[in-house]
C-alpha cells in the first residue's frame, strides 16, 4: 500500500459526458502528479500541483482540468469524453515536487468511455 | 524534448535466468533516472533510482548503473523468479532549472514473464 488513494477504482461512462477522478496523497506529501496510461500512448504525464498551485503541465487536453485543494487532495476533471479517453489514470504524490524525489503511485482509476 | 527508449518486450525467461532490460535516454539537462515496476492490476512501485552519473541503484536483487557516456540505465538481475513477472518502466526526471518539477517521462514499458 503506497498510501495514495484514488477513487473511484472503475468508471464507465458514455461519450460526451464529464467525470471527476479524485486523489488523496500520502500524508505529508505536498505535490500531486496525474498520469494517463493507455495502450497506444503508454504512460504520459498530464499535470502536477504543488501545495495548491499548478507547477507543470504535460500533454493534457483542453477538455481536461485539475486542481489541488487546501487539504492537498486533487481532482482531475475530464469533460466531453471521447472513446480515446479510455485509459488508466494514475495519481502520484511526493514530499517535494522536485526531480529525484520518490513518487508514490495510487492504484489508478480505470476509465471506460462507451 | 526528453525521452526514454526501452527494449521491446515481452521478455520470457526461465526461473534463475539472467535478466537485462535495456534503457536509453535523451535529455538536455541532468536527469535523475528510475526503474518502476507494475504488477498486474496494481499501480507503479519504485524499484530503484540513480541521481547522477556512475551511480548504481539497487533493490531486491535488481541493479542499474547511470551511464552518462552511453546515456543508458540498463536493468539487470542475476537470477529471476516467477514473482518478478511484471511490467518494468524506465523513467527520467529532469533536474535542470525550470524543468526541475519532478515530472516523470516514461519509456514504453517491457513485459517480463518468468516461467518455472
Amino acid at each position: 500500500d503506497s498510501g495514495v488513494t484514488q477513487t473511484p477504482k472503475h468508471l464507465i461512462t458514455a461519450t460526451g459526458q464529464r467525470v471527476t477522478l479524485r486523489c488523496s496523497p500520502r500524508s505529508g506529501d505536498l505535490s500531486v502528479y496525474w498520469y494517463q496510461q493507455s495502450l497506444d500512448q503508454g504512460l504520459q504525464f498530464l499535470i502536477q500541483y504543488y501545495n495548491g498551485e499548478e507547477r507543470a503541465k504535460g500533454n493534457i487536453l483542453e477538455r481536461f482540468s485539475a486542481q489541488q485543494f487546501p487539504d492537498l487532495h486533487s481532482e482531475l476533471n475530464l469533460s466531453s469524453l471521447e472513446l480515446g479517453d479510455s485509459a488508466l489514470y494514475f495519481c502520484a504524490s511526493s514530499v517535494d515536487g522536485l526531480a529525484g524525489f520518490k513518487q508514490f503511485f495510487g492504484p489508478g482509476t480505470r476509465l471506460t468511455v462507451l | 524534448g526528453d525521452s526514454v527508449t526501452q527494449m521491446e518486450g515481452p521478455v520470457t525467461l526461465s526461473e534463475e535466468a539472467f535478466l537485462t532490460i535495456n534503457c536509453t535516454y535523451t535529455a538536455t539537462g541532468y536527469p535523475s533516472l528510475f526503474w518502476y515496476v507494475q504488477y498486474p492490476g496494481e499501480g507503479l512501485q519504485l524499484l530503484l533510482k540513480a541521481t547522477k552519473a556512475d551511480d548504481k541503484g539497487s533493490n531486491k536483487g535488481f541493479e542499474a548503473t547511470y551511464r552518462k557516456e552511453t546515456t543508458s540505465f540498463h536493468l539487470e538481475k542475476g537470477s529471476v523468479q516467477v514473482s518478478d513477472s511484471a511490467v518494468y518502466f524506465c523513467a527520467l526526471s529532469d533536474r535542470s532549472g525550470s524543468s526541475n518539477t519532478g515530472k516523470l517521462i516514461f519509456g514504453q514499458g517491457t513485459t517480463l514473464q518468468v516461467k518455472p
